[in-house]
């Protein structure tokens, strides 16, 4: 079947810290790939995709780069900030299948 | 307007009791999603609907879940019966059209079953 894997958290930080948040998938198909982020007593919000491989995601400072020779799409951050403090999910969808696959979570906290 | 909203946001049900969901989706979203959010399980999908339609449910967890969707807007997701492994976050996402990755998502109903 399809799945998403995702580093265990929780994950703590200090401010400024690099940051790296693994994901791996298994599909049938060829999947696109996202990361959502759900900011503290808020909504999940896409924060950034990649729908083939070699393609890099970014937004806000992350990245994440579609990699399918190791079925993986990691979410790094060069500098992390406390406002960057949040649960972030990886997901897969399937061309023709109108949902998400999501990993359980990763829960960030970063200290100042 | 706004973007997508639930209620009731908290819900506290006895077991055995039936409790309805509503979402409200982004105006013009002709897609809506509902997932279910649990500790243990992650995120779950559990159905999806283009218009009125549901051509996807095959993540309802039990024939004591059902949900509709009226004029192309607003949802309501019904538990019958409720039993204590159905407490979770129920979450409510739109998009627009078959854009799977545009899904806006709600802020939940953290349903608690006593």
């Amino acid at each position: 079947g399809n799945s998403v894997t995702q580093m265990e958290g929780p994950v703590t930080l200090s401010e400024e810290a690099f940051l790296t948040i693994n994901c791996t998938y298994t599909a049938t198909g060829y999947p696109s790939l996202f990361w959502y982020v759900q900011y503290p007593g808020e909504g999940l919000q896409l924060l950034l995709k990649a729908t083939k491989a070699d393609d890099k995601g970014s937004n806000k400072g992350f990245e994440a780069t579609y990699r399918k020779e190791t079925t993986s799409f990691h979410l790094e951050k060069g500098s992390v900030q406390v406002s960057d403090s949040a649960v972030y999910f990886c997901a897969l969808s399937l061309q023709g299948a109108q949902k998400l696959v999501f990993g359980q979570g990763t829960r960030l906290t970063i200290n100042p | 307007g706004a973007g997508v909203s639930q209620s009731p946001s908290n819900k506290v049900t006895e077991k055995g009791k039936d409790v309805e969901l509503r979402c409200d989706p982004i105006s013009g979203h002709t897609a809506l999603y509902w997932y279910r959010q649990s500790l243990g399980q992650g995120l779950e999908f559990l159905i999806y609907f283009q218009g009125n339609s549901a051509p996807d449910k095959s993540g309802l967890p039990s024939d004591r879940f059902s949900a509709e969707r009226t004029g192309g807007s607003v949802s309501t997701l019904t538990i019958q019966r409720t039993q204590q492994e159905d407490s979770a976050v129920y979450l409510c996402a739109s998009s627009q059209d078959r854009v799977v990755y545009e899904q806006y998502f709600g802020p939940g109903t953290r349903l608690t079953v006593t």
